[in-house]
């Protein structure tokens, strides 16, 4: 079964610090998002990423996030200086397709980037 | 907002009983999927269900979906231990929402 993997599985960062969340989709996935979940809360939407662009992307995504997907594998997300509330866990996953449309698709999600800010 | 949201928040039952989370939503609809999380895990993907479809079956999972009334369940049949887990519902408006999710704790 292809995965979405994501690295590290934990991160501590002292507030102020860059972090770069790393994830691998599945090989011919060609949506690419990441989402948080804060710690007891709902999961929540950060950004979508097709065709080495963002597609949308939340309100919680500002100028302090960005995502890139450098080398055609891997799609990142960094948060230029984190602050106490950046910690959460952090999921990447990917989708053949956007789910808006028919088929059976559901996204892959990978299993999660707990980042805690210190 | 348009996150959905489910009930119950949380739900404990025994082993082999049946358990139902339903979920209702704001938006208008393509499709609807179910997730399931292990505590400080990932999201797994359950099931999708489109929005011409009013039930689908996958194993021990049932999902209806009522667009009518914006709203779906879940039913985990026959339940394990193996079950305890968090489940969110998942659609698709203008962005990908979650619910708030039903933490499900089966009692062995």
């Amino acid at each position: 079964e292809p995965e979405v993997t994501q690295t590290p599985s934990h991160q501590v960062t002292q507030m102020g610090q860059e972090v770069i969340l790393r994830c691998v989709p599945i090989s011919n996935h060609l949506y690419f998002y990441w989402y948080r979940q804060i710690l007891g809360q709902k999961v929540e939407f950060l950004v979508s990423f097709y065709n080495n662009e963002i597609s949308e992307k939340s309100e919680i995504f500002d100028d302090q996030f960005s995502v890139e997907r450098p080398d055609g594998s891997n799609f990142t997300l960094k948060i230029r200086s984190t602050k106490l509330e950046d910690s959460a866990m952090y999921f990447c996953a990917s989708s053949p397709r956007r789910t808006g449309g028919f088929g059976d698709y559901g996204y892959t999600f990978g299993s999660g980037t707990r980042l805690t800010v210190v | 907002s348009q996150q959905g949201e489910e009930d119950p928040q949380a739900l404990s039952i025994q082993e082999g009983e049946n358990a139902t989370m339903n979920c209702s939503y704001k938006t208008s609809i393509n499709n609807l999927q179910w997730y399931r999380q292990n505590s400080g895990r990932g999201l797994v993907h359950l099931i999708l269900i489109r929005s011409n479809e009013r039930e689908k079956h996958s194993g021990r999972l049932r999902v209806t979906l009522d667009t009518s009334k914006k709203s779906s369940s879940l039913l985990i049949t026959a339940s394990r231990a193996a079950d305890t887990a968090s489940y969110f519902c998942a659609y698709t408006g203008n962005q990908f929402y979650f619910g708030t999710g039903t933490s499900l704790t089966v009692i062995p």
